[in-house]
């Protein structure tokens, strides 16, 4: 089945640790997206992606860091210069080169610092 | 002023009852707009594009009135299962990146 894969589902962190959470995507689709949702507030753009080695900051990106060396696979990593980082992160992709494209999301992972 | 805004409710409506939500974006370069719905501590999931005509999926019809900058949702004959947050979606202007609301909690109650 196509689809956007998240793991871990749920992660709990340590004050001062740095962790990677991973998103995985066989869609075929160039763009990826890492959102931050915080209890009643909407989505957040934290970093995005349109092509391989290619990415760029989004309205909260300082304290995470992502990478994208494969298409498939848009890893983000939140540092520990990230100062409130409980939340739910959303991965999702869409393709490109087209106004009216819908964005796909990962089940998504919550993290809580501990 | 947020780039998209929505009504954050409750809507507490009854089985069968008609309920409707709008969402205003700040944008008018905007060209893409979506409603996503969204279960308890799930991800987002597409529940219908929304066109310039207009659109109707079922029991759900989705408008945009561009002049004002807003885009509803609609739902008749609700049913239980019809109860979750609704998310607006809208592109920022000639970008594809999308901007998301708060959220819209519907409940519908038996």
């Amino acid at each position: 089945d196509g689809g956007i894969t998240q793991s871990p589902k749920y992660l709990f962190r340590k004050e001062g640790q740095n962790v990677t959470l991973s998103c995985e995507q066989n869609l075929n689709h160039d763009a990826m997206y890492w959102y931050r949702q915080d209890p009643g507030q909407g989505l957040r753009l934290i970093y995005y992606s349109q092509i391989v080695n290619d990415f760029q900051k989004g309205d909260i990106a300082e304290g995470y860091s992502v990478s994208r060396e494969k298409k498939e696979s848009f890893p983000l990593t939140v540092t520990s210069a990230q100062k409130n980082p409980t939340a739910f992160y959303l991965c999702a992709s869409s393709i490109t080169g087209t106004m009216n494209t819908e964005a796909f999301f990962g089940q998504g992972t919550r993290l809580t610092v501990v | 002023r947020k780039e998209v805004e929505q009504d954050p409710g409750p809507f507490n409506v009854p089985e069968g009852a008609t309920v409707a939500f709008n969402c205003t974006y700040s944008n008018s370069a905007s060209q893409s707009f979506f409603w996503y719905r969204q279960d308890c501590r799930k991800e987002p999931k597409l529940l219908m594009s929304v066109y310039s005509s207009g659109n109707e999926d079922g029991r759900f019809t989705a408008q945009l009135n561009r002049a004002s900058q807003y885009i509803s949702l609609l739902i008749r004959d609700s049913k239980l299962s019809d109860s979750a947050t609704y998310l607006c979606a809208v592109n920022r202007g000639d970008d594809y990146k999308l901007s998301f609301g708060a959220g819209t909690t519907v409940t519908v109650r038996a």
